[in-house]
């Protein structure tokens, strides 16, 4: 069964640390993994998308990363801001023509000052 | 990257009454989506919207249930019919490729 697993379910941290998020996909065949950000009341805004020759990629103080052998990837946020409070959700492509995404249930982050 | 406005923001609706969701892109697309996000959870496809044919839905959805227009390549609606206290949830839509999906707002719906 394709599944995204993300880790932890929530997290707390002081502003101004880093924080790494997980995910774990079983999602196959694999084309490419995204991340995105969602605001309280807002839709999902991506991040980052990898392809599963891709290893890492930055998006300012976001870098995530890819290891499609043992299919984790990771999402690590440098400085975090207050800004940065948001839930974090790991969706994985499949390699079809359908277009559909399977989600994670998302990393609820809180950054306090 | 496209621009999605949906209508209404938020809305509470009684039991067995029907609420029609707007979905506005500011560019022509060939696909959108409709999710469904229910509280704590994360986004469930409910179905595909393609201009020029039905709706394709996905398991646990029927199209009596949600009714789903799509008269342009810019707009596209979906109704949540003779609606429960389950239907309460976050409608969103969706636009974009195989390699890039760009989501609305999304529509806050309270069934009381």
């Amino acid at each position: 069964k394709n599944q995204v697993e993300q880790s932890p379910q929530s997290l707390i941290i002081l502003e101004g640390k880093n924080c790494t998020l997980q995910c774990n996909y079983t999602v196959s065949p694999f084309s490419n993994l995204r991340w995105y950000k969602q605001d309280t009341g807002r839709g999902p805004v991506s991040l980052t998308i990898m392809t599963f020759s891709e290893n890492t990629k930055s998006n300012g103080r976001y870098t995530a990363t890819l290891d499609a052998d043992t299919k984790q990837s990771s999402l690590h946020i440098t400085a975090s801001q207050l800004s940065d409070s948001a839930s974090y959700i790991c969706v994985v492509g499949g390699e079809d023509s359908s277009y559909k995404l399977i989600f994670g249930s998302g990393t609820r982050l809180l950054v306090r000052p | 990257s496209a621009v999605i406005s949906q209508k209404p923001s938020r809305d509470i609706c009684q039991r067995g009454t029907s609420l029609t969701i707007q979905c506005q892109v500011d560019s022509q697309v060939t696909m959108m989506f409709w999710y469904r996000q229910q509280p704590g959870q994360s986004l469930t496809l409910i179905a595909t919207a393609n201009q020029g044919s039905e709706a394709t839905y996905e398991s646990g959805f029927v199209i009596d249930k949600f009714p789903i227009s799509r008269p342009n390549l810019t707009f596209s609606t979906l109704t949540v019919s003779n609606m429960s206290p389950e239907d309460s949830s976050i409608y969103l839509c969706s636009v974009g490729s195989f390699y890039e999906q760009y989501f609305g707002p999304g529509t806050r719906l309270t069934v009381t």
